[in-house]
């Protein structure tokens, strides 16, 4: 059974902490997002990671970084926490999938974020 | 610039009744639309998508409708249940040639009543 888990459900920091939310999945794929989903917004991309180290900035990359150390595990990093960045975030990954191909992405369950 | 609009935001069916949700886009690049069904306290999961060959795709309650030329396509749920409360978000593969980056919709609640 395909699995994609975030370190926490809930979280709560304080505006000006530095923080990080862990995703790892079991699946071997090579793409892995940060998305954060906000009502009326729908889904925005934030980052996405197509290989080990490599990074391309999504739709709303400000305020955040990332990392990808290892081929399961993507990080994403507030510097600074804003009150402007309390959301859920949600993790995904997928196959690398060439042109043609269905590129299923598979989600974690989400970060609720609260910034004080 | 919103590549994927969807509406309605909500939707509120009877047991039984048929939900439409729809969606336009403006890439003609875009090759694969799938829909995601997220439930409460859950991440989205994939429930059906279409590739522009076919103008229908139907998986059970679940029918996908494709309009190429309008550049819309839309989801039909037949005989909606209680159970098929949630929220929904059509999405299209944005451009890049390994075609893995998705572009969602702002979502659409969708409420069935008993």
């Amino acid at each position: 059974d395909v699995k994609v888990t975030q370190s926490s459900r809930y979280l709560v920091k304080r505006t000006g902490e530095k923080v990080f939310l862990e995703c790892v999945q079991d699946m071997d794929h090579e793409n892995m997002f940060w998305y954060r989903q906000d009502p009326g917004l729908g889904l925005r991309l934030i980052y996405f990671s197509y290989d080990v180290k490599m990074k391309e900035k999504g739709d709303i990359p400000e305020g955040y970084s990332v990392s990808r150390e290892k081929k399961e595990r993507f990080s994403l990093i507030l510097e600074s926490a804003s009150t402007n960045q309390t959301s859920m975030y949600l993790c995904a990954s997928s196959l690398f999938g060439l042109a043609g191909g269905d590129n299923e992405q598979f989600f974690g369950p989400g970060t609720r974020l609260t910034v004080l | 610039q919103q590549q994927v609009k969807q509406s309605p935001q909500s939707l509120i069916v009877q047991k039984g009744g048929i939900s439409i949700i729809n969606c336009a886009y403006e890439n003609t690049a875009f090759d694969y639309f799938p829909w995601y069904q997220q439930f409460p306290g859950k991440g989205p999961a994939l429930l059906i998508a279409i590739r522009p060959d076919v103008s229908e795709k139907k998986e059970g309650r679940f029918t996908i409708s494709f309009n190429k030329s309008a550049k819309q396509f839309s989801l039909h749920i037949m005989d909606s249940q209680p159970g098929d409360s949630a929220t929904y978000f059509c999405a299209a593969n944005s451009e890049g040639g390994s075609n893995y980056k998705l572009t969602f919709g702002k979502g659409t609640l969708l409420t069935v009543n008993p």
